[in-house]
């Protein structure tokens, strides 16, 4: 079965540092996700992705964190310069359709220091 | 602000008896509805979802059921089975104005052999 897939599951990262959160979708989905958990919190929207330009964005995603779809099949979330309470799960998502069933990855977990 | 809501952040059933997870929406444009399962240290899993223009949906052993006139739905598993323990999310969506979809807090569910 399809899934979508995420790199690194874990890391690690110095307070100010940048990281790069990898995903590679479902190969036949047209709209791509991230959204995130901070531990014990609610899964939260941070952003949706279409046709190479961001769609909708939530107040979350600021000016530190960017997408990009580099290559036709990995979509990564950057963020530029990490805080504290940037530590959370990330999930990346893709769907066939706008907001239909959307499909998740398993996660990268980013603890910062 | 929340949007969806779900008032129990835990529910403990008894293997064979019925699940039954509740969700509260505030806003009146929501007009899709989904619930998505998640095991530890995994993403988000799709369940079921509704449209507005219907008030009950089923597939196996779940059956989402949406009251519009309430804004409240609910997703009843029967029979329900060790393997069903996770968290629930309740999700909701503008589909027709492609707004985002916004996640509830989750209900843990445990179901004990």
């Amino acid at each position: 079965e399809p899934e979508v897939t995420q790199t690194p599951s874990h890391q690690v990262t110095q307070m100010g540092q940048e990281v790069i959160l990898r995903c590679v979708p479902i190969s036949n989905h047209l709209y791509f996700y991230w959204y995130r958990q901070i531990l014990g919190q609610k899964v939260e929207f941070l952003v949706s992705f279409y046709n190479n330009e961001i769609s909708e964005k939530s107040e979350i995603f600021d000016d530190q964190f960017s997408v990009e779809r580099p290559d036709g099949s990995n979509f990564t979330l950057k963020i530029r310069s990490t805080k504290l309470e940037d530590s959370a799960m990330y999930f990346c998502a893709s769907s066939e359709a706008h907001w239909e069933e959307l499909f998740f990855g398993e996660g990268s977990r980013l603890t910062v220091l | 602000d929340q949007q969806v809501k779900q008032n129990s952040p835990s529910l403990s059933v008894q293997e064979g008896r019925i699940s039954i997870l509740n969700c509260d929406y505030t806003n009146s444009m929501f007009d899709y509805f989904l619930w998505y399962k998640k095991y530890p240290a995994e993403g988000p899993t799709f369940l079921i979802s509704i449209s507005s223009i219907k008030d009950k949906n089923e597939d196996g052993r779940f059956t989402v059921f949406l009251n519009k006139s309430a804004k409240h739905l609910s997703l009843h598993i029967v029979p329900s089975q060790p393997g069903d323990s996770a968290v629930y999310f309740c999700a909701a969506s503008e589909r027709t104005s492609y707004d985002k979809v916004i996640f509830g807090p989750g209900t843990s569910l445990s179901v004990i052999p």
